[in-house]
């Protein structure tokens, strides 16, 4: 079964810093892998998802993610953080040949200081 | 467009008291799912559905059961509660078919068994 790991489970910065927030996961096969975002009090809502092709994702609110296929990883990243970005970030992977079934990793809280 | 509704918003329960979740979603779509999010573990898969009148074990299934008799709703059922239970529970959907679909999340319930 995948498996998937966010390195870090608390992250906390000033506003306009950059954020980079590791994933990896534990599967052999084809994936797609997504980043969704919780904001407090609110639902998970989708940031980008990466199915095939250029490997560097955009997605909303300035946010890219990239795909490496030889480190397993889909690291989320924004070059310069606003207040408004404090939320908790989930990585999630759904391997080809598992239905839609997505496994998520523990999570990132990340807190920006104004 | 409601998107993914979840009813209750907030329960508390006693140990061994029994109850039901109802999720329900207007975007026509065949998947729908029933996570629980527990602080440091993201969120895991309890059951599924692939389409009216299935559903399918997740992750961890156990002291749960499902039903999905109408395409639009899928039911979450709690028979015992126990305090282990006590956690966010979100719903999903997604559409059918391809593999390159997201999951829309509902608001989350959070119960509490004492």
């Amino acid at each position: 079964a995948q498996s998937v790991s966010q390195h870090n489970h608390h992250v906390i910065l000033s506003e306009a810093a950059s954020l980079e927030l590791g994933c990896n996961y534990s599967y052999g096969g084809t994936v797609n892998l997504f980043w969704y975002v919780q904001y407090p009090g609110q639902h998970l809502q989708l940031l980008l998802k990466y199915f095939s092709g250029d490997p560097l994702v955009k997605g909303i609110k300035g946010f890219e993610a990239e795909f490496i296929k030889s480190k397993f990883s889909f690291n989320l990243r924004k070059p310069s953080v606003q207040w408004s970005d404090t939320a908790e970030y989930f990585c999630a992977v759904n391997a080809r040949g598992a239905g839609n079934k997505l496994t998520f990793g523990g999570g990132t809280r990340v807190l920006v200081k104004p | 467009n409601a998107g993914v509704t979840q009813t209750p918003k907030f329960r508390v329960l006693k140990t061994g008291q029994s109850m039901t979740l109802l999720c329900a979603q207007d975007m026509n779509h065949e998947y729908m799912y029933w996570y629980r999010q527990d602080p440091g573990m993201g969120l895991r898969l309890i059951h599924y559905s692939v389409g009216e009148g299935t559903t399918a074990k997740g992750e961890v299934p156990d002291g749960y059961n499902v039903s999905r008799l109408k395409k639009q709703n899928f039911l979450l059922g709690l028979e015992s509660a126990a305090p282990s239970q006590t956690s966010v529970y979100f719903c999903a959907s997604s559409a059918t078919g391809t593999r390159n679909n997201e999951q829309f999340f509902g608001p989350g319930t959070r119960l509490t068994v004492l």
